[in-house]
């Protein structure tokens, strides 16, 4: 059981270059949800999932989207990418009715140059 | 003003001590709260979870939790140096569905001296 992985680890991008970020979860979660986190920010919801083929905006959502094509996954892209989107970014998936923790990923490093 | 307000520190104390986390917020909806421990390069992983006002205790960890005031607070006895993390606090609305967000805290470094 590796709860929820993301994939890639780091990454180093180009001003307007595009990219898709990867999460996956084997707990067979409903709820998935994508966060950024930057110094002095804390942690802001992007978008989030509440089942395949659903996607919502959250906090921050511009520049940025998803899908949910299967349960287990959820994608984040970024299709022009700015130097504002240098962030950590994380993953995290959510079942109300086995617990009421989200479970986060190891999270992304990414730099836009 | 954001919704949550927490002190980013750094917080350092000595080993032994007991140590006090807090934070306040604005929006009288939120139901949930919660206490994120983040080592460095790590994802945050749950350490505690309250509904709505009281007191919650594991092993060496409380969580006070008080509406009236919008106040909710983490408290570490015997302090370990194992504890030096950065301690995010999490709140999120019931909304029926669940799906809501967390909302966060920006994370108080905490450093236990040996």
């Amino acid at each position: 059981n590796a709860g929820v992985t993301q994939t890639p680890k780091f990454r180093v991008l180009k001003t307007g270059q595009s990219m898709t970020l990867l999460c996956a979860q084997d707990m067979n979660h409903e709820y998935m949800y994508w966060y950024r986190q930057d110094p002095g920010m804390g942690l802001r919801l992007i978008h989030y999932s509440v089942g395949e083929g659903t996607t919502a905006k959250g906090e921050v959502p511009d520049g940025y989207n998803v899908s949910r094509l299967k349960k287990q996954n959820f994608l984040l892209g970024l299709e022009s990418a700015a130097p504002s989107q240098t962030s950590v970014y994380f993953c995290a998936s959510f079942d109300p009715d086995v617990r009421n923790e989200q479970y986060f990923g190891p999270g992304t490093r990414l730099t836009v140059t | 003003q954001k919704e949550v307000e927490q002190d980013p520190g750094p917080l350092s104390v000595p080993e032994g001590a007991i140590v006090s986390l807090n934070c306040t917020y604005s929006n009288s909806a939120f139901q949930y709260f919660m206490w994120y421990r983040q080592y460095s390069r790590k994802g945050p992983e749950l350490l505690m979870y309250t509904y709505s006002s009281g007191n919650k205790e594991d092993g060496r960890f409380t969580a006070q939790v008080d509406k009236s005031s919008k106040y909710i607070s983490l408290f570490i006895r015997d302090s370990q140096p194992s504890d030096s993390a950065t301690y995010l606090c999490a709140m999120k609305v019931y909304s029926g569905g669940g799906a809501d967000g967390l909302t966060f805290g920006k994370g108080t470094h905490l450093i236990i001296q040996p």
